[in-house]
Formats: structure tokens, C-alpha cells, sequence
């Protein structure tokens, strides 16, 4: 039982450059999240799926797209990378339905120049 | 703007001593509180949520919850220096099934 995986752990962009950041839980769990982190300013929601077939935006949406391709997986794209995209990633997943207890993959930092 | 405030640190503890962290929220209809653990270069951990007023206890862990001063509280008893990291206060959005807001964060160091 993994939890929460995300891949890739680290990479370097130059601007302009586009990725997808892939997430994958094994919890069965409903809803999943995307968050970045920057110092001082805590995590800041991205974009998140409540259930599958579905996303909304979160706080910071501009310059991402998600895709949740099935249950288990949830993933972010940057089409154009920018230095104020320089970040650590984080993924998380939550049963659903309330809980709110949510479990957090161990990140991506990503560097873009 | 739903806001979510902790005192960022560092906050220095002797070993053995009680830390105590505080977190403050602005969504007066939130009903869920969670205290997260993160070591640096880490990914969050859960340590604690609480739901109703009052205190919960979990081993050293103790969470304090006053929703009517929109208030919520951890204290780590016997502080180790394993305890030393940063704790995110999150609190559930009432408007959003599931959905956490989370503050920056308090920094603990605990000394020797």
C-alpha cells in the first residue's frame, strides 16, 4: 500500500517549457487535490476532484490544467512554464464525503528558469 | 478571503518542556480543524483533527478548539527534539465539501 505517489521528484524547466506533474493514490479514495507551497505562504490550493470526472478550480488556478484520468490518478499541467511556477507540487487524496482528512504525496520540486 | 494565521516561528522549546501553538481562522462556519506535522523537505503528515469544542488528546499531542473565539490550539507535551518541524494548522471550508484552507505555518525547535 503506497498511499499517495507522485513522479516526478524533481525538475528543471526553462520557461516556456510545458510538463505534467502525475499523481496516483491506492487508498480508493474519492477526491483528490494539487497544491503548491512557496516559503512563507503555506499550501495553496490549485486545482482539485471531488470525484472522478470532475475538477474545479482552486485558489491559484492560472497556468495549470488537471486531468483526472480514472479513480486512482490525478494529474497537473503546466503548458507554459513560467519562473513564478517554481514551486514544490504537492498531491493529496481524501476519502470523500466530508471527511477532510487528507493524505499527502511527498512532492515535486520544480525549478523553472 | 478566507484566512487561517499561525505565528510562524521558530518556537523555541527546551526538551522536556510544553510547546504551544496557536492558530486563529475567519470562516466562523467552519467545523473542522486538522493539525498537520512537516518535517523539512517533507511532505505533510496528520497528527490531529478535532471537530467539537473543547480538548482531544493523542499520546503528547493535545488539540484546544473554541469556535466561538475562532480558535484552535495544539500543545506537544514532553517536547522531543523529533518534534522539531514545522505545524500547519488547515480548517474545512464550509462551502466546499472537503476542501482544506491552511496556514503558513509555526516552526518548532526543540533544543537539547
Amino acid at each position: 500500500n503506497a498511499g499517495v505517489t507522485q513522479t516526478p521528484k524533481f525538475q528543471v524547466l526553462k520557461t516556456g517549457q510545458s510538463m505534467t506533474l502525475q499523481c496516483a493514490q491506492d487508498m480508493n479514495h474519492n477526491s483528490m487535490y494539487w497544491y503548491r507551497q512557496d516559503p512563507g505562504m503555506g499550501l495553496r490550493l490549485i486545482y482539485y476532484s471531488a470525484s472522478e470526472g470532475t475538477t474545479d478550480k482552486g485558489e491559484v488556478p492560472n497556468g495549470y490544467n488537471v486531468s483526472r484520468l480514472n479513480k486512482r490518478e490525478f494529474s497537473l499541467r503546466l503548458e507554459s512554464a513560467a519562473p513564478s511556477q517554481t514551486s514544490v507540487y504537492f498531491c493529496a487524496s481524501e476519502v470523500g464525503g466530508g471527511g477532510q482528512t487528507q493524505y499527502f504525496g511527498p512532492g515535486t520540486r520544480l525549478l523553472v528558469l | 478571503q478566507k484566512e487561517v494565521e499561525q505565528n510562524s516561528g521558530p518556537l523555541s522549546v527546551p526538551e522536556g518542556a510544553i510547546a504551544s501553538l496557536n492558530c486563529t481562522y475567519s470562516d466562523r462556519g467552519s467545523q473542522s480543524f486538522f493539525w498537520y506535522r512537516q518535517y523539512s523537505g517533507k511532505s505533510p503528515e496528520l497528527i490531529m483533527f478535532i471537530y467539537s469544542n473543547g480538548d482531544k488528546e493523542d499520546g503528547r499531542f493535545t488539540a484546544q478548539l473554541n469556535k466561538a473565539s475562532q480558535y484552535v490550539s495544539l500543545l506537544i507535551r514532553d517536547s522531543q527534539p523529533s518534534d522539531s518541524a514545522t505545524y500547519l494548522c488547515a480548517v474545512g471550508e464550509t462551502d466546499s465539501w472537503g476542501k482544506l484552507q491552511f496556514g503558513a505555518g509555526t516552526q518548532v525547535v526543540v533544543t537539547p
